[in-house]
């Protein structure tokens, strides 16, 4: 089975521009949830998607959007970017969505904002 | 939200030593799961725990899940070089419908 594929692995972005990150889920996954991981810190979880549809959110602003696709991949869409926005974004993919199922993380792309 | 508070947030423990770290919340959890980040990858599941009380053991990693469901625990006995890394329990939060991450436990390990 193949594991959690995020696109691009490294990208370096300017304040006020918009990206775009993608995540393919592992096979067998419907669920996929996104996380902002700063240094040094804990992810914090960002939203989940399940169905082609946003079923749960974190504190993020409305800048943060995502998408889900028929065959369960997503994309991660932040406009407007600022500095604090430098971070790991990983992907989670997972056998459903709820609390009983583990996340399996893909290797994150890593965002650095100037 | 939903917090909770691992401690201690950086362990340097002796090759050979055990060691225990702590997952603490302010309100009852229904469960929690626990995973291992090496330095430069990704977090990586390692176990969940549901009932109260519940003990549950992978080699020489022994996971426990408070009687109130508060708390957490992750005490890992010898310590290898291969323990390197940041645990993090993550409790699920039934409103938001999401797994919350606490800031992590990094360990180092002196051979």
């Amino acid at each position: 089975e193949t594991g959690v594929t995020q696109s691009p692995t490294h990208l370096i972005k300017t304040r006020g521009q918009q990206v775009t990150l993608r995540c393919s889920s592992q096979s067998g996954h419907n669920t996929v949830s996104w996380y902002q991981q700063a240094l040094g810190q804990g992810p914090q979880f960002i939203f989940q998607y399940y169905r082609e549809e946003e079923n749960g959110r974190g504190n993020f602003p409305p800048r943060f959007s995502g998408l889900q696709f028929p065959n369960y991949s997503s994309e991660l869409n932040v406009n407007a970017l600022e500095l604090d926005d430098s971070a790991l974004y990983l992907c989670a993919s997972s056998y459903r969505t709820g609390g009983n199922s583990p996340l399996h993380f893909g290797n994150g792309t890593r965002l650095t904002v100037t | 939200g939903q917090q909770v508070m691992q401690i201690p947030q950086y362990q340097h423990v002796q090759e050979g030593e055990d060691f225990t770290t702590y997952c603490n919340s302010s309100t009852t959890l229904s469960n929690i799961q626990w995973y291992k980040q090496r330095p430069g990858g990704h977090p990586v599941f390692l176990i969940q725990l549901v009932k109260s009380g519940e003990v549950k053991k992978q080699k020489r990693l022994t996971f426990q899940f408070g009687e109130a469901k508060k708390n957490s625990s992750l005490h890992i006995t010898a310590t290898q070089t291969t323990d390197v890394g940041t645990y993090f329990c993550a409790p699920w939060q039934a409103a938001g419908n999401k797994l919350t991450f606490g800031g992590g436990t990094r360990v180092l390990v002196k051979p």
